[in-house]
């Protein structure tokens, strides 16, 4: 199937650390990205990372792929208030088109 | 600049009516899409076009008709609107490349309200 699921909502204290997860169903998944989308305004990519690769750092986000279980993580130290929005799991399964299988988006609510 | 920019924003249309969104990307990118997000923030491709090309027509009704008269626009025209029909809809565009799917950079979204 086309299944790309994540948990709908997450709530942390500002200087907490965050942890998204994500699981998907297609082991052929070449690509994957998390996307984070403010209120009223488009997808932004975040980061994403290469089938074949475990964990990939970017400042403060560190994603983790775990390509066994078709699991895949975005931990988000020091959240601050203005990291709330909703982010998006993606997978690419052919890297030819563009066509990218979104998730349902996870909601982080940051409290001060 | 703004990079992917759509419009309307909003639109408020009544049930059978016939209406168009309308997207144009200066990223010069070749490839743009159509993608609805429903009220539950599901995001879901619809079409994909290419150098002026149709290369992704997910299973949408008939009544949704992309079109694309150069590689920086893409309009997607709906007739006879139903209430389902009720979404957010954004284009995105990207550059992509054959060893990597490409960032898709999208514009802030058409809410359209079926009444």
């Amino acid at each position: 199937g086309e299944d790309v699921e994540q948990s709908l909502f997450l709530s942390v204290r500002e200087g907490d650390s965050s942890v998204i997860n994500c699981t998907y169903t297609d082991s052929s998944s070449t690509y994957l990205y998390w996307y984070k989308q403010e209120p009223g305004a488009g997808l932004q990519l975040l980061t994403y990372i290469f089938s074949n690769m475990d964990m990939k750092q970017d400042q403060r986000l560190t994603v983790l792929l775990n390509k066994k279980d078709k699991h895949l993580s975005l931990r988000i130290a020091d959240t601050q208030t203005g990291d709330s929005a909703i982010y998006f799991c993606a997978e690419s399964r052919t890297s030819n088109t563009g066509k990218l299988i979104f998730g349902q988006g996870t909601t982080l609510q940051v409290k001060p | 600049d703004t990079a992917v920019s759509q419009t309307p924003k909003y639109l408020v249309t009544q049930m059978g009516n016939d209406k168009s969104i309308k997207c144009e990307q200066n990223l010069g990118h070749d490839t743009m899409y159509w993608y609805k997000q429903d009220s539950k923030k599901f995001l879901k491709i619809m079409f994909s076009y290419n150098n002026k090309e149709l290369i992704i027509n997910e299973t949408v009704p008939n009544r949704f008709s992309p079109k694309s008269p150069d590689k920086a626009h893409l309009n997607l025209h709906i007739n006879s609107l139903e209430l389902g029909d009720s979404a957010v809809y954004f284009c995105a565009s990207s550059q992509v490349v054959r060893t990597y799917g490409g960032e898709l950079f999208f514009g802030e979204g058409s809410r359209l309200t079926v009444l």
